[in-house]
């Protein structure tokens, strides 16, 4: 059973870059669409972009350029970058992923907080 | 992008009724339509894709219905681990994919 994990700092300060990790154990990473999902605290949920393995990647337009998605196929690991950060940008953030591109999202992780704040 | 819009947002429910949740897509989705369960402090799980077909492990008491633009989420019979929050969530032709605001059932 594939499983995801999110790792990286939970408190970061405003206008610097915040990190993630979403390691990918029991399967591989190839030949999948892995996303990150976002959710600020009480609300719902924000699709922020998704990698292939291939490393072809798509950003949601509403962070405006602010987001980076990479991948590492050789630690089954895929990563992302916020930058210039707000505490709007306080939320849990998830890692998820899709069987095809137009497909949903079959297994997520656990989520992790990450807090904007000085 | 496409605006997914749910009601109610809150759904009060006795155990053992029937719920029906809905969710509206401001433009045809077709039938890449997803619906998640959340409980609090936990990620959601999915449990219908493709409109109206279940996941693995999920019961039978979940179906999905619709396609286009309007859609339904119906718990038959709600059991006390079905309260908690569910979203709907459109994949249809390109990103960026979008979910609903999210629909709270309720102990009655």
């Amino acid at each position: 059973q594939v499983q995801l994990q999110e790792s990286g700092p939970g408190l970061v300060k405003p206008s610097e870059t915040l990190s993630l990790t979403c390691t990918v154990s029991g399967g591989s990473i190839s030949y999948y669409y892995w996303s990150w999902i976002r959710q600020p605290p009480g609300q719902g949920l924000q699709w922020i972009g998704y990698i292939y393995f291939s490393g072809n990647t798509m950003n949601n337009p509403s962070l405006k350029g602010r987001a980076t998605i990479s991948v590492d196929t050789s630690k089954n690991q895929f990563s992302l970058k916020v930058r210039s950060v707000t505490p709007a940008d306080t939320a849990v953030y998830y890692c998820a992923r899709s069987q095809w591109l137009v497909s949903e999202f079959d297994h997520w992780g656990q989520g992790t907080l990450v807090t904007v704040s000085s | 992008e496409i605006e997914m819009t749910q009601s109610p947002a809150t759904l009060s429910v006795s155990p053992g009724e029937r719920a029906t949740l809905s969710c509206r897509a401001s433009q045809s989705v077709s039938r890449n339509l997803a619906w998640y369960q959340q409980h609090p402090g936990q990620a959601p799980r999915l449990l219908i894709s493709g409109a109206s077909t279940r996941a693995t492990g999920i019961p039978a008491r979940f179906s999905g219905n619709g396609s286009g633009t309007e859609f339904t989420l119906t718990i038959s019979s709600l059991q006390s681990e079905d309260f908690a929050i569910y979203y709907c969530q459109h994949y249809n032709n390109w990103p960026p994919w979008t979910f609903g605001q999210g629909t709270k059932v309720e102990i009655k």
